[in-house]
C-alpha cells in the first residue's frame, strides 16, 4: 500500500537559513505527490506537486522539491527561510481514484519554527 | 475562482445538539471531502462525494451524516457526538478521475463538543 514517511516531527531553522523538510514515499507503482502547508488555525495551501513530469517540482513561495526514485524520497527545501514560513507541513500521497476515491494519505507531518 | 468555503468558521455544541456543517466550491470539481483532523495530527478521511454520490466511507461513526445536494455544495449533519469529536473539520473538493490533480482545502469549521 502507498504511504509517507515524514522524518522530524520539528524543525528549527534561523531566519535566512536552508529549509530541508524529509519525506520518504512507499509506493509499488508511480506515486503523485503533494506538499501542503497549513498556517495555524487555516486549512492546507498546496505548495507544490510530482507529476512524474519532472523530478525538480518548483513550488510556491521559493520551495521546490526534488522526487528521487532510487532514494524513494520527495524532500522539501527553501534556500532561505522567512519567520513567515512557520508552519506545519504535510507530504502526502493520493491514492486511486476507481477504488479509494482519490484520498490523500499524509505523513505525519513537520512544524517548521524560524528563529529571528 | 480557486476557493472553498466553509461556514461556520467555529461551532460550540452540547452533546444532544444538532447541528450541520457547510461546505461550498464552484470550480466546477466533482469529488468533494471531509477531513477531520486533530490537533498536531494530520487530516483523515472521512467522506468522499464522487458526482455527488457517497463513494468512500471511512467506517465513520452515524453520529456524522454526509450531504451533497449539488455538485457545489457538500453538508455534514451532526447529532448527539461525543467530547471526543472536536477537531478541525476540513472539507476539500477536486476533479474526478486523475490522481496528479490537487485537492483544494478550504479553512475549516473548529468544532468543540462540550
Amino acid at each position: 500500500a502507498q504511504s509517507v514517511t515524514q522524518l522530524g516531527s520539528h524543525v528549527s531553522v534561523s531566519e535566512g537559513a536552508l529549509v530541508l523538510l524529509r519525506c520518504n514515499y512507499s509506493s509499488s507503482v508511480p506515486p503523485y505527490l503533494f506538499w501542503y502547508v497549513q498556517y495555524p488555525n487555516q486549512g492546507l495551501q498546496l505548495l507544490l506537486k510530482y507529476t512524474s513530469a519532472a523530478t525538480l517540482v518548483k513550488g510556491i513561495n521559493g520551495f521546490e522539491a526534488e522526487f528521487k526514485k532510487s532514494e524513494t524520497s520527495f524532500h522539501l527545501t527553501k534556500p532561505s527561510a522567512h519567520m513567515s514560513d512557520a508552519a506545519e507541513y504535510f507530504c502526502a500521497v493520493r491514492r486511486p481514484f476507481y477504488n479509494q476515491g482519490g484520498k490523500l494519505i499524509f505523513g505525519q507531518g513537520t512544524e517548521l519554527s524560524v528563529k529571528p | 475562482d480557486t476557493e472553498v468555503t466553509q461556514t461556520p468558521k467555529h461551532l460550540v455544541m452540547g452533546m444532544t445538539n444538532k447541528k450541520s456543517l457547510k461546505c461550498e466550491q464552484h470550480m466546477g470539481h466533482r469529488a468533494m471531502y471531509w477531513y477531520k483532523q486533530k490537533a498536531k495530527k494530520p487530516p483523515e478521511l472521512m467522506f468522499v462525494y464522487s458526482y455527488e454520490k457517497l463513494s468512500i466511507n471511512e467506517s465513520v461513526p452515524s453520529r456524522f451524516s454526509p450531504e451533497c445536494p449539488n455538485s457545489s455544495l457538500l453538508n455534514l449533519h451532526l447529532h448527539a457526538l461525543q467530547p471526543e469529536d472536536s477537531a478541525l473539520y476540513l472539507c476539500a473538493s477536486s476533479q474526478v478521475g486523475a490522481r496528479e490533480d490537487e485537492q483544494y482545502f478550504g479553512p475549516g469549521t473548529r468544532l468543540t463538543v462540550t
